[in-house]
């Protein structure tokens, strides 16, 4: 099974900073990787698919990329409508896996 | 618009079965694969089950492998997971979800399953 270690597991950040949240492969997935945030209380949605394509309506402040089966989010100045938990998705093989969560908050 | 509303949750004791539903509208249901997602009170998402357009493909997360299974008909345009031998540690909002290309794009609002005594 294709293991996904998410780090950091929880973020403090300052209003327009810059974030980054990383998820690590197990083993190649490829571009198969996808991004979801998940605000308190609401379903998770779709961010970042492919490792680096935008999903429609998310802000061009995100944006996703890859280095061989390291994947990264970065949010380029954070703002109060993205606190939430991100995770990322692989889904190139079933048992298809989560990272544990990244828990982004205020400072 | 794509929509996906779950149902059937609720209270059962364990060793119970329940069922639960998620009806899509807003796209052409037979196109696409389906899953169903879970995530426990306060914890992260854990990937449950997954089912082809046809229903050719199926394939299940080991922590359900045997008590639950997956299914859908495509003419109601209905999801189903139909859970056996419930246990308490399957206690968890429920999401049923569309998969396209090896992403989930759209979420249901999610269903509550409690297994208590």
């Amino acid at each position: 099974d294709i293991q996904m270690t998410q780090s950091p597991a929880s973020l403090s950040a300052s209003l327009e900073e810059i974030v980054t949240i990383t998820c690590q492969a197990s083993q190649d997935i490829g571009n198969w990787l996808s991004w979801y945030q998940q605000k308190p209380g609401k379903s998770p949605q779709l961010l970042i698919y492919g490792a680096t394509s935008l999903a429609d309506g998310v802000p061009s402040r995100f944006s996703g990329s890859r280095s061989g089966t390291q994947y990264s989010l970065k949010i380029s100045r954070l703002q109060v409508e993205d606190i939430g938990i991100y995770y990322c998705l692989q889904a190139y093989s079933a048992p298809y896996t989560f990272g544990a969560g990244t828990k982004l908050e205020l400072k | 618009e794509v929509q996906l509303v779950e149902s059937g949750g609720g209270l059962v004791q364990p060793g119970r079965s329940l069922k639960l539903s998620c009806v899509a509208s807003g796209f052409t249901f037979s196109n696409y694969g389906m899953n169903w997602i879970r995530q426990a009170p306060g914890k992260g998402l854990e990937w449950v089950a997954y089912i082809s357009s046809g229903s050719s493909y199926i394939y299940y997360a080991e922590t359900v492998k045997g008590r639950f299974t997956i299914s859908r008909d495509n003419a109601k345009n209905t999801l189903y997971l139909q859970m056996t031998s419930l246990r308490s540690e399957d206690t968890a909002l429920y999401y049923c979800a569309r998969r396209r290309e090896r992403v989930f794009d759209y979420w249901g609002q999610g269903v509550m399953v409690t297994v208590s005594s």
